[in-house]
């Protein structure tokens, strides 16, 4: 069985510094790839970024890399510079591949980040 | 392009009554899913469908939820009766076929209380 964990429940981070979101996970899939999600207080989940297990490099999108160490079965969500409009819950979830296509996601416990003046 | 479209936003209602949550999948999209959130639980799958047929309703909780896809550009959950247990922000997302980096789009959710 896939289990995603997240053991931050909550972070802080000054503006416009660097964080990093831990993520570990489990699976005996060779075949396996990592989101993250962003839910702002208004509720809704944004997607952010993947990354395949099979992918050469690490994820980035814009302000949003994945420090992805395979062996050590971590995706860490890094976010540079950060802005105050990234303060939100961070969900790591992991894909299981669907017969016909498709991803069904089993999400970790998420975790609150905070970005202060 | 318009996203996943959920309705309502919030519901209230009284134990015993039945509740009905809709959902409008992205258009094109193959797969839809249900998902509940709670602060205990976090986000749980209930359901998906897969080109309108229902594949695994493993994460129903009871029998008291029921969902369905009538076409592929509407579904709906309900719960019937309703118990205050079951207040808790309901997701539905939809997702297309393909390549193995397809994200899950979110609806705005539905923020369920049951008094």
């Amino acid at each position: 069985a896939q289990k995603i964990t997240q053991t931050q429940p909550g972070m802080f981070v000054q503006e416009k510094e660097a964080v990093t979101l831990d993520c570990t996970y489990d699976t005996s899939d060779p075949s396996y790839g990592l989101f993250w999600y962003k839910q702002p207080s208004s509720g809704e989940m944004i997607f952010l970024i993947y990354q395949g297990s099979y992918d050469q490099q690490n994820a980035t999108e814009g302000r949003y890399s994945l420090n992805f160490q395979k062996a050590r079965k971590s995706a860490n969500l890094v976010i540079s510079a950060s802005q105050l409009g990234d303060s939100a819950m961070y969900f790591c979830a992991m894909r299981e591949a669907l017969t016909g296509g498709g991803n069904k996601l089993t999400f970790g416990t998420g975790t609150q980040l905070k970005v202060e003046l | 392009d318009a996203g996943v479209i959920q309705s309502p936003r919030h519901e209230v209602t009284e134990m015993g009554q039945e509740v009905t949550l809709r959902c409008k999948p992205i258009s094109g999209h193959d797969y839809l899913f249900w998902y509940r959130q709670t602060m205990m639980r976090g986000l749980e799958l209930l359901i998906y469908f897969n080109n309108n047929v229902p594949i695994d309703d493993s994460g129903m909780p009871e029998d008291r939820f029921s969902a369905k896809m009538p076409n592929a550009s509407f579904s709906t959950l309900k719960i019937q009766p309703s118990e205050p247990r079951d207040s808790a922000v309901y997701f539905c997302a939809s997702s297309s076929r393909g390549v193995s980096n397809q994200p899950q789009h979110f609806g705005d959710g539905t923020r369920l209380s049951i008094l």
